[in-house]
């Protein structure tokens, strides 16, 4: 069956620094990868994504880079800041109409 | 509406009674997602509605646990004989088409305190 593995749980860096969270598949079949940030007492927000013909792409100081062969993906943040504490959680889909399957979560504090 | 909308947002019931959770997907988005989170938790999934196929009920619980989706837009969770172990925050996303490749929005939730 579907399994993501997401590493590390907690991750605190400080103001400035990069922070980098990695989530490894098992689904060779899974072609689109979400990552999603929760802020306390809200939903899941969908921040960036990427799909299996691509192998990085970046949005200001996010940027996700994918290994399909390795099987496994990786969100970058750059210049973090305060703002950026939450919990962060990866995504794997396969290429049918299938469930979203999620990492464990990684939560991120970014002190000043 | 802009987004995914869940109520209530909040729900406390007395152990054994039965609750009912709804949501409302975004306009024309045919694939509806159930997921639960405990306190601190990950996403548990419980169940997968897309357009008229059969749903995905593979992550539901127990019997106890039971979803509809009518006229292919609002969904309804209902839980019967709740007990202390389902509080947790229910959350429901949708998405365009459910296909690999489209992304997945999520309301805020319903947080349900059984006591």
């Amino acid at each position: 069956g579907e399994n993501v593995e997401q590493h590390p749980s907690t991750l605190s860096v400080q103001e400035g620094d990069s922070a980098v969270i990695k989530c490894t598949y098992s689904d060779s079949a899974s072609n689109y990868f979400p990552w999603y940030k929760q802020e306390l007492g809200k939903g899941p927000q969908l921040i960036i994504d990427i799909r299996s013909n691509v192998g990085e792409k970046k949005d200001q100081r996010i940027a996700v880079t994918l290994n399909k062969t390795a099987k496994h993906f990786s969100l970058h943040i750059t210049e973090t800041q305060p703002e950026d504490s939450a919990v962060y959680f990866c995504a794997e889909k396969d290429t049918g109409f299938q469930k979203l399957v999620f990492g464990t979560g990684t939560r991120l504090l970014v002190s000043p | 509406g802009a987004g995914v909308s869940q109520s209530p947002s909040n729900k406390v019931t007395e152990k054994g009674k039965d609750v009912e959770l709804r949501c409302d997907p975004i306009s024309g988005h045919t694939a509806l997602y159930w997921y639960r989170q405990s306190l601190g938790q990950g996403l548990e999934f419980l169940i997968y509605f897309q357009g008229n196929s059969a749903p995905d009920k593979s992550g539901l619980p127990s019997d106890r646990f039971s979803a509809e989706r009518t006229g292919g837009s609002v969904s309804t969770l209902t839980i019967q004989r709740t007990q202390q172990e389902d509080s947790a925050v229910y959350l429901c996303a949708s998405s365009p088409d459910g296909q690999g490749g489209t992304e997945a929005f999520f309301g805020q939730g319903t947080r349900l305190t059984v006591v």
